[in-house]
């Protein structure tokens, strides 16, 4: 059975700080990752999608990276801003199925 | 190109009364899915159709919860009867199988937030 596990569960920075969040998995045997974002009391918005053969991907101030042989991805956020405070999840493709973390709750202090 | 709909967005009841979600994909894609999101935690798939067929059932509390997609397009997930710890955010997923069932990205919704006292 796939789990997700996300470190920190929570974070506080400073903004302008860059900050890296992580996503670790047990079966290495997935299609992709992706990582989401949430605010509260809204649904999922897809930041970046990585698939098995890739190593990482960019998108503005944001950088996922994937080492599917340890089980591991980071996001980057360089330049943090009040704006990036959420949830961001990240989610595993097996099969049919994604398995998501419990997600890193962020917040960025003006 | 319009999102996934999901209604309502949100719905208070108490416990023991019945309630429905409904949820409307984007246009062409053929698999759907279910998610509950407890407060705190990532969401757990609840089932999966492709066009009008249940692909992956396995985590829907059936003795309560069900769900149809009848046409293949539109999706309503009811829950009968509700408890308290069916308090969530119901998210609805839908992507495109272009190569098949698997590896596909999914697109979600706003999701539907039950409360139940």
């Amino acid at each position: 059975k796939q789990e997700v596990t996300q470190i920190p569960a929570a974070l506080s920075v400073p903004e302008g700080e860059n900050l890296v969040l992580n996503c670790s998995f047990t079966d290495s045997a997935i299609y992709n990752l992706q990582w989401f974002r949430q605010d509260p009391g809204k649904g999922l918005t897809s930041l970046l999608l990585i698939q098995s053969s890739q190593r990482e991907q960019t998108s503005g101030r944001l950088n996922a990276s994937l080492d599917k042989s340890s089980g591991r991805s980071t996001l980057y956020i360089a330049a943090s801003q009040p704006g990036d405070s959420a949830t961001y999840l990240c989610a595993v493709l097996r099969g049919s199925r994604l398995t998501f973390g419990e997600g890193t709750q962020l917040t960025v202090n003006p | 190109e319009a999102g996934v709909a999901q209604s309502p967005r949100y719905k208070i009841i108490e416990k023991r009364q019945s309630v429905a979600f409904w949820c409307n994909p984007i246009s062409g894609h053929a698999t759907l899915y279910w998610y509950q999101q407890i407060l705190g935690q990532g969401p757990k798939l609840l089932i999966q159709f492709q066009n009008n067929g249940v692909v992956d059932d396995s985590q829907l509390p059936k003795d309560r919860f069900s769900a149809e997609r009848l046409k293949g397009v539109d999706s309503t997930l009811k829950i009968q009867p509700a408890k308290l710890e069916d308090s969530a955010v119901y998210l609805c997923a839908s992507s495109s199988p272009r190569g098949g069932l698997t590896g596909n990205e999914q697109f979600f919704g706003p999701g539907t937030r039950l409360t139940v006292l």
